[in-house]
């Protein structure tokens, strides 16, 4: 399968506990995309890299998340101290930049993350 | 933040029928895109429409878009139990193309 991979696909953890996701996006996509989606609503954007760079980030991502690319090819996202309302699934996307007026983005399983 | 808003939220019909998605948006957009996401799946991305098009068709697919009210609509002809699913509209906005949900219209097909 050559598509976004995300690991693990759930994880349930205490509260207070870190976290941390892994995403290796399509080998020869340059930009990579972190998405959280709440039940019943819409993928909200976390962040986002250019190769190595996180080059946007959303009032979403608190000081307790912090996400890396550090090779420019699978990122990592952790969560510190987990609260209940981090109860979510995370999705990962990837894209290989405009080509042309479009910049389709493909998107992995998503982490379903459980915080008791 | 959301982009829009989806209607219906949910949707219900026969197999063989014809389902029918709108979506609202705020902002200009350079082009919008449909995504179909299963139960606690992934999402897939299913068409994108250009701000200068007006409708577009992939298979049993038909997107229409008005920018004078900033909307759009998603067909899907033929409805069959596979395409169950929650279908979402997006717009990609910033620099790097960050994509902006609405909240989706979940549609069950019955056989």
């Amino acid at each position: 399968d050559t598509g976004v991979s995300q690991d693990p696909r759930h994880k349930i953890t205490k509260r207070g506990q870190n976290v941390t996701f892994r995403c290796d996006p399509i080998s020869e996509h340059n930009r990579l995309y972190w998405y959280r989606q709440t039940l019943g609503q819409g993928p909200e954007f976390l962040t986002y890299f250019q190769n190595e760079a996180q080059l946007e980030k959303s009032r979403l991502l608190s000081d307790r998340f912090s996400a890396e690319r550090p090779k420019g090819s699978f990122s990592t996202l952790e969560i510190q101290r987990t609260e209940q309302g981090d109860s979510a699934m995370y999705l990962c996307a990837s894209s290989l930049g405009p080509t042309g007026d479009t910049d389709t983005q493909y998107f992995g399983p998503g982490t379903r993350l459980t915080v008791l | 933040s959301q982009q829009g808003e989806e209607d219906p939220q949910a949707l219900s019909i026969q197999e063989g029928e014809n389902a029918t998605m709108n979506c609202s948006y705020k902002t200009s957009i350079n082009n919008l895109q449909w995504y179909r996401q299963n139960s606690g799946r992934g999402l897939v991305h299913l068409i994108l429409i250009r701000s200068n098009e007006r409708e577009k068709h992939s298979g049993r697919l038909r997107v229409t878009l008005d920018t004078s009210k900033k909307s759009s609509s998603l067909l899907i002809t033929a409805s069959r139990a596979a395409d169950t699913a929650s279908y979402f509209c997006a717009d990609p906005q910033g620099g790097y193309n960050k994509l902006i949900f609405g909240a989706g219209t979940r549609l069950a097909v019955h056989p």
